[in-house]
């Protein structure tokens, strides 16, 4: 299997300008998360889907961000307006079902975004 | 929330020591794991151990979980340069959440 794709893996943009982060989920995966790292926060979970539906967005820092998955292969993580405090870097993970239940959760390599 | 907390913060040993870094959590779970990630990647999974379980071992890791302490442990013995990364625990739940982890650097 080749994992847990993300695109892209860099993307530098200006301050004001819409961000669009892609991740397809390992087939037969029924849980996709979105995480947002930085030195100042650590590993961050923004949102967090099941079956594609968004069960907990909690984690999402405020409405400048919005997350779908329209389907079980594919999700986007939309930032718009982005600012430069949106720098980080954003993984999507995918799972066949929860932690608690003893399932395993796999990584995309992330996506490097800096906003100038 | 199920997010573990891991201590120390950063850890730095020679090549061949043992590294033991430490994870504690607040709810009951069913299970927790640990998790390496080397710089400039995603975390990739290292272990899992149940609650009805004191201590598991993979290859040179070593990990115990007390449940009556809500807390566990990874050693890693014999440490390699390889080995340098950061380390999180994500305690059983529905969701998967982390902590800062801890930073290992192992010097050569």
């Amino acid at each position: 299997d080749a994992g847990v794709i993300q695109s892209p893996r860099h993307e530098v943009t200006e301050m004001g300008q819409e961000v669009t982060l892609r991740c397809k989920p390992i087939s037969g995966h029924n849980s996709l998360f979105w995480y947002r790292q930085t030195m100042m926060r650590g590993l961050e979970l923004l949102i967090y889907f099941n079956n594609n539906v968004p069960i907990d967005d909690s984690g999402m820092p405020e409405d400048r961000f919005s997350a779908k998955m329209p389907n079980a292969s594919f999700s986007t993580l939309k930032i718009q307006p982005s600012e430069p405090r949106d720098s980080a870097v954003y993984f999507c993970a995918s799972s066949s079902g929860t932690g608690g239940g003893g399932n395993t959760i796999y990584f995309g390599e992330g996506s490097w975004l800096t906003v100038v | 929330s199920q997010q573990g907390e891991e201590d120390p913060q950063a850890l730095s040993i020679q090549e061949g020591e043992n590294a033991t870094m430490n994870c504690s959590y607040k709810t009951s779970i069913n299970n927790l794991q640990w998790y390496r990630q080397n710089s400039g990647r995603g975390l990739v999974h290292l272990i899992l151990i149940r609650s009805n379980e004191r201590e598991k071992h993979s290859g040179r890791l070593r990990v115990t979980l007390d449940t009556s302490k809500k807390s566990s442990s990874l050693l890693i013995t014999a440490s390699r340069a390889a080995d340098t990364a950061s380390y999180f625990c994500a305690p059983g739940g529905n969701q998967f959440y982390f902590g800062t982890g801890t930073s290992l650097t192992v010097i050569p």
